[in-house]
């Protein structure tokens, strides 16, 4: 059962234009959602996240959107810059008591930024 | 600084060795500790999570366990390696906050391991 999911496994996109990379997910006791990029063979690295009672959240190049009704978040990077090409994966946080939380993530999204 | 150190990078194991990846972190203490692996083509999958020692959740059932006989040390094992047991396995950590309290989890450089 895929708790998080990214449909499109590719994106690619002129240098300078937006790119806009999708997220939907099903279980309704996520908290916080967030976006971790990724260059092969290294670890992800931790973009931005969103709150669950937000719907907008802003650093510099990168905004994401959350529609909690539908479910849905998106991940918008304008402009698009040639080292911004990696895999994004989208992930969803549930908060465990004592103190725990974990990630649930999605399949990931190959983003291609062209000259 | 916190930083988490993860090894070995690579490693190529026969069908039906054990296996043996720590991961250990440093700056912090109490974090939560995580088990990812993420198959060729495929995301990240969480193996395991724990929040204290010798406090472990396993998320999916399979070839693996994983211990943490420290505070700060994650060890994922196996008595007898599959084929199937190939991927790229990340350790991440993360604080402990509250509710509507961010706790990305930060990732090590994970472990390349080829079952043959």
């Amino acid at each position: 059962d895929q708790q998080v999911k990214q449909n499109s496994p590719s994106l690619s996109v002129q240098e300078g234009r937006i790119s806009i990379l999708n997220c939907d997910y099903t279980n309704s006791m996520f908290d916080y959602f967030l976006w971790y990029k990724k260059y092969p063979a290294e670890g992800p690295t931790f973009l931005i996240s969103i709150s669950s009672i937000k719907d907008k959240n802003e650093d510099g190049r990168f905004t994401v959107f959350l529609n909690k009704s539908a479910k849905h978040l998106s991940l918008h990077i304008v402009p698009s810059q040639p080292g911004d090409s990696a895999v994004y994966f989208c992930a969803a946080r549930v908060f465990l008591t004592g103190g725990g939380n974990k990630l649930t993530f999605g399949t990931g999204t190959q983003l291609k930024v062209e000259l | 600084s916190q930083t988490i150190h993860q090894w070995p990078a690579t490693l190529v194991q026969p069908v039906g060795s054990p296996l043996s990846l720590e991961c250990t972190v440093e700056g912090t203490s109490n974090p939560n500790l995580y088990w990812y692996r993420q198959a060729a083509g495929r995301g990240l999958q969480l193996l395991f999570y724990s929040i204290g020692i010798d406090q472990i959740s396993s998320e999916v059932p399979q070839n693996l366990s994983a211990s943490r006989p420290q505070d700060r040390q994650f060890i994922l094992s196996s008595k007898k390696l599959l084929l199937s047991d190939s991927g790229f396995y990340l350790c991440a950590w993360s604080v402990k906050e509250g509710l509507l309290k961010n706790t990305e989890a930060f990732f090590g450089q994970g472990t390349r391991l080829t079952v043959v």
